[in-house]
């Protein structure tokens, strides 16, 4: 099974905008409304952002949301502080009782 | 506040098993619908998901590693366990123990614990 494919890096400034793609198949993320993000500081435990395509959990900021198109799906981050600059990856449930994740986007906030 | 919390060596030789363990407070490793698991980060890689295991026993491994990997459950002490043998210096990684949630996110995640294969 191939990782989920992501772009190494993304940027913007602070108060814009950023996506973030998460390409897989139709039988990962095509197939299954079971996407989730995470956030990753260096040093600590990952944060999930985003779950089952585009539900936030409690206590993360409405400036995340999530999305998918067919066998992409994505995470916006509006509104862009400096905190925000982090790894995320994506994550989707893949079939048979198996998770898969994306390579990793390295976030910069310029 | 549910904690997760791993332990173990942070060196193993090749060849050898490397054995972690994830102590849950605050919470049961009994509780309905939730699975436990470990997730690793290789040096300069991404994320890679290991297996789960759900408080009756049953178990999940990813088809990479399902040779070598073996995910037991203790409910008496609210732990779970991971034991991977034969390791080689690819298994250099942190490793994370999780919960996954009733919406199959990982919405838990234990502070991480480095592994490292050498001689």
């Amino acid at each position: 099974q191939s990782a989920l494919t992501q772009p190494p890096s993304a940027s913007a400034s602070p108060g814009q905008s950023v996506t973030i793609s998460c390409t897989g198949t139709s039988g990962d993320v095509g197939g299954y409304n079971y996407v989730s993000w995470y956030q990753h500081h260096p040093g600590k435990a990952p944060k999930v952002m985003i779950s089952e395509v585009n539900k936030r959990p409690s206590g993360v900021p409405d400036r995340f949301s999530g999305s998918k198109s067919g066998n992409t799906a994505s995470l916006t981050v509006s509104g862009l502080q400096a905190d925000d600059e982090a790894y995320y990856y994506c994550a989707s449930y893949a079939g048979s009782n198996y998770w898969v994740f994306g390579g990793g986007t390295k976030l910069t906030v310029l | 506040q549910l904690q997760l919390q791993e332990s173990g060596p942070g060196l193993v030789e090749p060849s050898e098993t490397l054995s972690l363990t994830c102590t849950v407070s605050g919470g049961s490793v009994r509780s309905n619908g939730y699975f436990w698991g470990w997730i690793r980060q290789s040096p300069g890689k991404g994320l890679e998901w290991i297996g789960s295991i759900y408080h009756t026993g049953t178990t999940y491994y990813n088809p990479s590693l399902q040779s070598r990997v073996t995910l037991s459950v203790d409910v008496s002490n609210n732990h779970f366990s991971l034991n991977l043998n034969s390791v080689t210096v690819a298994d250099t990684a942190v490793y994370y123990c999780v919960r996954r949630g009733r919406g199959s996110e990982f919405d838990y995640w234990g502070q991480g614990n480095l592994v490292t294969v050498s001689s």
